[in-house]
């Protein structure tokens, strides 16, 4: 099993500014996963970062309002730029568990966004 | 990857068997069908996947037909704390890590 922690937990923001969401990792991991989901939804997935390229990026979603950096095999960042009411939501961070089935992954707790 | 059809809601009573039944008429050779459940404020939690026939893990049993364009997962004797949104995926597994695209899911509720 893997340990994920998202900081913050819970922010409050102003439209217009960003916000980075980090998601550590307890141990190595070759990607990572990147959803958000707004109020009452299911969870959508915004890109895929891999250690060492650039981020994949879900049909709807660009580099320029959701950056995203992988430094290492533990760490990601998820920004939300120039944000508006719309990016209310939870974001969350997932890695695959490692194991014989790829369709298993750890989620984060999900960093609730509220924007003003 | 295959699309998914679930009820959107279901009731059910401390006790007893609640069977969720998913739909995906379009899945493929590789394709695996997984579960997740999502409390409240929390991120998903995988439950149990399979290919064909009957998986059982200690959480749920998976039930598929030949046909494999069905599953239901079946959750015995359930508590308060199987209140949750339910959510079935159709993807291939091996080969490299997948994405994983959530449909609507089930919300049960549990009731005393």
């Amino acid at each position: 099993s893997a340990v994920i922690s998202q900081k913050p937990s819970r922010d409050i923001c102003q439209r217009g500014t960003s916000l980075t969401i980090q998601c550590q990792v307890d141990s190595q991991v070759t990607m990572m996963f990147w959803y958000r989901q707004q109020p009452g939804q299911s969870l959508t997935l915004i890109a895929t970062a891999n250690q060492g390229s650039e981020a994949t990026y879900e049909s709807g979603f660009v580099i320029d309002k959701f950056p995203i950096s992988r430094p290492n095999l533990t760490f990601s960042t998820l920004t939300v730029s120039n944000m508006s009411p719309e990016d209310s939501s939870i974001y969350l961070c997932s890695v695959p568990t490692g194991a014989s089935s790829y369709n298993e992954q750890f989620f984060g707790p999900g960093t609730r966004l509220t924007v003003l | 990857l295959a699309k998914t059809t679930q009820p959107i809601s279901m009731d059910s009573y401390e006790g007893q068997e609640v069977n969720i039944t998913c739909s995906h008429n379009n899945i493929a050779t590789n394709d695996y069908i997984t579960w997740y459940q999502q409390f409240p404020s929390q991120g998903p939690r995988f439950i149990i996947q399979g290919y064909k026939t009957k998986v059982t893990n200690e959480v749920a049993s998976l039930f598929i037909p030949a046909d494999r364009k069905s599953s239901t997962l079946s959750l015995p004797r359930v508590s308060l704390s199987d209140t949750a949104v339910y959510y079935c995926l159709v993807g291939a597994s091996g080969g490299g890590y997948n994405k994983l695209i959530f449909g609507a899911g089930t919300r049960l509720a549990v009731h005393p």
